[in-house]
């Protein structure tokens, strides 16, 4: 019953590989998002998905890309993986009115590229 | 964009002590809302408290109490009684009533020493 599950939880992979991530939550939320967070803990954010449309779109390598089948899915699909790219990264959900009711978390995926 | 500074990177407290961790932010909204998360070693991201910009008393969870300057824009987490489990990192990230996500904070990395 987790209500916003991120798989895999680890991802360990060659530079040049392409790998996704998945996200799903079961909280009826209208928005999804990605984040990354770096190795100095700091949370970035890269995608938001309202009820399948793109609406946050930050500044990211096109390597990366978000599909949102429907609103309870968001995956990360990222090409041509490179060092840099390792970090953890996590999904969120969250309802109408950010400011009233915040986020709730996957897990998140800790990605290591070697 | 959106302006958080949390001005301690690291602290440490005493087991049983109390601690305040810093927060200010900057947002030209009149309504908003202010949210801390917990960030343990296993790396989960947890809702801890949060603040409404018109609620008219500090938040209180628990051991865990906002300390709410408005007109500072200021909202510093106080956690009473230190626990080792209280060790990690700890974000604020506030939002507008006009935005679409949280940003967060560079974090505080709090050590409970027993």
């Amino acid at each position: 019953d987790t209500a916003v599950s991120q798989t895999p939880k680890y991802l360990v992979t060659q530079m040049g590989n392409d790998k996704s991530i998945k996200c799903e939550q079961n909280l009826g939320h209208d928005t999804m998002y990605w984040y990354k967070q770096d190795s100095k803990k700091f949370l970035k954010i890269m995608f938001s998905y309202n009820n399948k449309e793109l609406i946050i779109n930050e500044t990211v390598p096109n390597r990366f890309s978000p599909k949102s089948p429907d609103k309870a899915h968001l995956n990360l699909h990222i090409n041509s993986l490179e060092l840099g790219d390792s970090a953890v990264y996590f999904c969120a959900s969250s309802q109408a009115g950010i400011y009233l009711y915040g986020y709730t978390f996957g897990s998140g995926t800790r990605l290591t590229v070697v | 964009a959106q302006k958080i500074t949390q001005t301690q990177p690291g602290m440490f407290v005493q087991e049983k002590e109390a601690v305040t961790l810093d927060c200010t932010y900057d947002t030209s909204d009149p309504s908003y809302g202010l949210f801390w998360y917990k960030q343990p070693s296993s790396g989960e991201m947890i809702f801890l408290i949060y603040q409404g910009s018109y609620d008219q008393q500090n938040a209180t969870e628990g051991r865990y109490s906002l300390n709410f300057q408005k007109a500072r824009k200021s909202a510093n987490l106080v956690i009473s009684a230190s626990q080792l489990g209280d060790s990690a990192m700890y974000f604020c990230a506030p939002a507008g009533a006009g935005s679409y996500q949280l940003t967060f904070g560079k974090g505080t990395k709090l050590s409970v020493i027993p």
